[in-house]
């Protein structure tokens, strides 16, 4: 089945500044790439998904790039905010329709 | 967006003791839902997937004797956590996907239930 790894599990950067999280996936067959954040003891929210038939996808100050050959793809944030404080988690949905998370990267913004 | 209700939100029983946790789609129908279990300060790990009117398929690990799902209707799933012991002890956390079974679609999620055995 569909195995996430996703990187750092754990970042801190200054407000204003930019963040990027990574994430690989293992099933080539993954065609659905979703990003969610989640703030604590809240439902997981989608921030921006992207499919395979695209390279990179933005969304204000959220972006996402995929790699189907190397079979990872990157979630950018820019001009962080204190309200981008959060755990972001990447997933990946293939074949069997299932969505499999990466274990979560807990975003600090700092002031 | 689509709305995905659970209930309830948290939830507090006695070792041995069994749970019900319902998960409602709202405003869609739903032909396949998904439960999802969540530890702290841990990721959402798959623990089975509902299909209405059909049994649902389990994760590999998931006892699926002690996690039972009900998948009665388009826009209604259920998940019974049995014998519940202290190790259960989670965030149960429901999603769907409007429509048919379709990989690319969102994935909506309920609140989510706390549940702590004690």
């Amino acid at each position: 089945g569909e195995n996430v790894e996703q990187h750092p599990s754990t970042l801190s950067v200054q407000e204003g500044d930019s963040a990027v999280i990574k994430c690989t996936y293992s099933d080539s067959a993954s065609n659905y790439f979703p990003w969610y954040k989640q703030e604590l003891g809240k439902r997981p929210q989608l921030i921006i998904d992207i499919r395979s038939n695209v390279g990179e996808k933005k969304d204000q100050r959220i972006a996402v790039t995929l790699n189907k050959t190397a079979k990872h793809f990157s979630l950018h944030i820019t001009e962080t905010q204190p309200e981008d404080s959060a755990v972001y988690f990447c997933a990946a949905s293939g074949r069997d329709d299932k969505i499999i998370f990466g274990k979560g990267t807990r975003l600090h913004i700092l002031p | 967006g689509a709305v995905v209700s659970q209930h309830p939100s948290w939830v507090i029983c006695k070792s041995g003791t069994s749970v019900k946790i319902e998960c409602r789609s709202l405003d869609f129908q739903a032909t396949t839902m998904f439960w999802y279990r969540q530890f702290p300060k841990q990721s959402l790990m798959l623990m089975a997937t509902s299909n209405e009117g059909s049994k649902a398929t389990y994760e590999q690990g998931v006892e699926k004797d002690k996690f039972l799902i009900n998948h009665a209707s388009l826009t209604l799933s259920t998940l019974t956590v049995t014998s519940a012991h202290p190790e259960d002890s989670s965030f149960y956390i429901c999603s769907a996907r409007v429509g048919r079974a379709t990989n690319t679609g969102e994935l909506f999620f309920g609140e989510g239930s706390r549940l702590t055995v004690l």
